[in-house]
């Protein structure tokens, strides 16, 4: 079975610090994805990856910035935790694109800043 | 804009077939539909997508109308273990990275 893992479940920062939020997929996929999920606004795109050291922004990447410099790690950095960062984080990963595209999903990091 | 339209929730009894419907009535050609759900405290998981024809695989069916405007999920005997937040998502085919994820349906199965 296909296994995304993500670093930390739950994580609490202060407002100002750089947080690092890591992704490991072991199937060997291309492409690996970050999103941030909010009540009532649903799953967002943050940033994805469709090869090592390539990224595309997605619909939200404003304060993030990531990190792919091996196939199986997808890493997301908060430059400067803000409170309005403070989210369920989750990280996909999927085969070279195709017409089934199955994205696998992590169990996500609910992160807290105060 | 939303290019999908789910209801936001639906109850079904254990045992019986839920059956979850989704409108997509501006789909276009080269666009598949796909379906995902999230069980509480966990990440999204695919179920099943198709673009025209009927769909079946070991969690569910996917029946898809012929003007392909929209589309009905099935859970042929529900558990417990599906109520979950059910995700239609329409996407384009090869070469499309992004799934936009909607509201969804609140699936509970009720024993």
């Amino acid at each position: 079975d296909v296994k995304v893992t993500q670093s930390s479940r739950y994580l609490v920062k202060r407002t100002g610090e750089k947080v690092f939020l890591e992704c490991v997929q072991d199937m060997d996929h291309e492409n690996m994805f970050w999103y941030r999920q909010d009540p009532g606004l649903g799953l967002r795109l943050i940033y994805f990856s469709y090869d090592v050291k390539m990224k595309e922004k997605g619909d939200i990447p404003e304060g993030y910035s990531v990190s792919r410099e091996k196939k199986e790690r997808f890493s997301l950095i908060l430059e400067s935790a803000s409170t309005n960062q403070t989210s369920m984080y989750l990280c996909a990963s999927s085969s070279s694109p195709g017409t089934r595209d199955e994205q696998y999903f992590g169990p996500g990091t609910r992160l807290t800043v105060t | 804009d939303a290019k999908t339209t789910q209801p936001t929730s639906m109850d079904c009894a254990e045992g019986r077939a839920a059956n979850l419907p989704c409108n997509h009535s501006t789909i276009s050609g080269n666009e598949y539909v796909y379906w995902y759900r999230q069980i509480h405290s966990q990440g999204p998981q695919y179920i099943i997508h198709g673009l025209k024809n009927n769909e079946t695989n070991e969690m569910a069916s996917l029946i898809i109308t012929e003007d392909r405007k929209s589309s009905t999920l099935i859970l042929p005997h529900a558990t417990l273990r599906d109520t979950a937040v059910y995700y239609c998502i329409v996407k384009p085919g090869a070469g499309s990275y992004q799934l936009t994820f909607g509201k969804g349906t609140k699936l509970s199965v009720i024993p």
